[in-house]
């Protein structure tokens, strides 16, 4: 079974500014999928970004990227010039290639990014 | 406009009631979840299906039912048998089961157990 950690249940930054969130798991899985969603006061879950574990480069959208560390098992999302929009809960999931079965996504517990105007 | 319905938004049980939770989706997917969210916690897969008439437990499926018999429509039962049924809970579908294929998310229905 997989476990996904996010060590920080909240976080507040200034508008503008650069924030990184943290995001670790545990696998014995070779090749798997890792998610970043964002959860607004809505709470409509909303893909963020989307590694794949066999691709070495780190992906990236618009104002969000990830740092990708296979060997550490690591996946943490940084959002540039943070915006209002911004503030939300995050979750990072895990998912291994083919998924289905009883895995499906697995989820941390999240970190409730506030952004101070 | 494609998506995923869920419905109702609010839903109130009495203890030992049978409750069912409805799930709808226009985007021709095969494959459609339920999750469980808590507060503080992040989601939890309860069943999922990836074609019509097959269904598979998710890792907290006791307590839960659920029926496939269209490719559009995923209802969730909680039953008297569910401990603790009072939380935020969430369809989605994907083309696939695969984790290329992005899963796509209602807007969830909040159950509360009086």
């Amino acid at each position: 079974a997989q476990t996904v950690t996010q060590s920080q249940p909240e976080m507040s930054v200034q508008e503008a500014e650069t924030v990184t969130l943290s995001c670790t798991y545990d696998t014995s899985e070779s090749n798997y999928y890792l998610f970043w969603y964002k959860q607004p006061p809505s709470r409509q879950m909303i893909l963020v970004i989307r590694q794949e574990a066999y691709k070495q480069q780190n992906a990236t959208e618009n104002r969000f990227s990830v740092n990708f560390q296979k060997a550490a098992k690591s996946f943490s999302l940084k959002i540039s010039d943070s915006q209002l929009g911004d503030t939300a809960m995050y979750f990072c999931a895990f998912m291994k290639h083919g998924g289905g079965g009883a895995d499906g996504l697995t989820f941390g517990k999240g970190t409730h990014l506030i952004i101070q105007p | 406009d494609g998506g995923i319905t869920q419905s109702p938004k609010y839903l109130f049980r009495k203890e030992g009631q049978n409750v069912t939770l409805s799930c709808e989706q226009n985007l021709n997917h095969d494959a459609m979840y339920w999750y469980r969210q808590d507060p503080g916690q992040g989601l939890r897969l309860i069943y999922y299906s990836q074609i019509v008439n097959d269904f598979q437990k998710g890792d907290i499926a006791e307590g839960y039912s659920v029926s496939r018999e269209k490719k559009e429509s995923f209802p969730l039962t909680v039953t008297s048998a569910q401990k603790n049924p009072t939380a935020f809970y969430l369809c989605a579908s994907s083309i696939g089961t695969s984790g290329i294929n992005e899963q796509f998310f209602g807007p969830g229905t909040r159950l509360t157990v009086l």
